[in-house]
């Protein structure tokens, strides 16, 4: 298995721009994460969908935020209209239940 | 909110030594991970645990539930291991996802 694939892996773009971010999961896992990284913050949990279902969005920071999983194989994070302090980096990980978890590469999203 | 607190925030040692990174929380846990950030930036996850002691190759990772403490050991540490490493929990409750230590920040000097 190629593991959790995220993309892209780097996005520029200005304020007020929309951004999206995709993740493919590990097939099989029914669990599917999205954190952020920042250097102020840290690692931080926005949202997670177990079978495709959104479970616990509390950490999504507000309504320029949206994240949908259509299906078992992809799911996408949002952001409309990006904000510079929307600039870190996203993790998608993935994993079965209660199981250790895999994470994607991350997407480094600056927004100028 | 289950608050985690690592220590030490950055630990530089030389090869061979033995390492130990602390790991606290404020409330009861259904499962705490160790997760190994490389500097690429990278996560890869170490260790699931729920009670006990897990090791793997050189590395050793204990809990103890009543403490609400858990340790991360390497020992016979080597370059190699540099890298960040951070504690993160899965508050019970039903909740899956994870709340994150800040990390610690090791360098193994050769």
């Amino acid at each position: 298995d190629a593991g959790v694939i995220q993309s892209p892996r780097h996005e520029v773009t200005e304020m007020g721009q929309e951004v999206t971010l995709r993740c493919k999961p590990i097939s099989g896992h029914d669990y599917l994460f999205w954190y952020r990284q920042t250097m102020m913050r840290g690692l931080e949990l926005l949202i997670y969908f177990n079978n495709n279902v959104p479970i616990d969005d509390s950490g999504m920071p507000e309504d320029r935020f949206s994240a949908k999983m259509p299906n078992a194989s992809f799911s996408t994070l949002k952001i409309q209209p990006s904000e510079p302090r929307d600039s870190a980096v996203y993790f998608c990980a993935s994993s079965l239940v209660r199981t250790v978890q895999f994470f994607g590469p991350g997407t480094r999203l600056t927004v100028l | 909110k289950n608050e985690v607190e690592q220590s030490p925030q950055n630990l530089t040692a030389q090869e061979g030594e033995f390492i130990t990174i602390n790991c606290s929380y404020s409330v009861g846990i259904s499962a705490l991970h160790w997760l190994q950030q490389h500097p690429g930036g990278g996560i890869v996850s170490l260790f699931m645990l729920s009670s006990g002691k897990k090791k793997h190759g050189r590395l050793i990772a204990t809990i103890n539930i009543q403490e609400k403490h858990s340790s991360l050991h390497i020992t016979a540490s080597h370059p190699r291991d540099s890298a960040v490493y951070i504690c993160a929990v899965v508050s019970g409750g039903g909740a899956d996802g994870l709340t994150f230590g800040k990390g610690t920040h090791l360098i193994i000097q050769p």
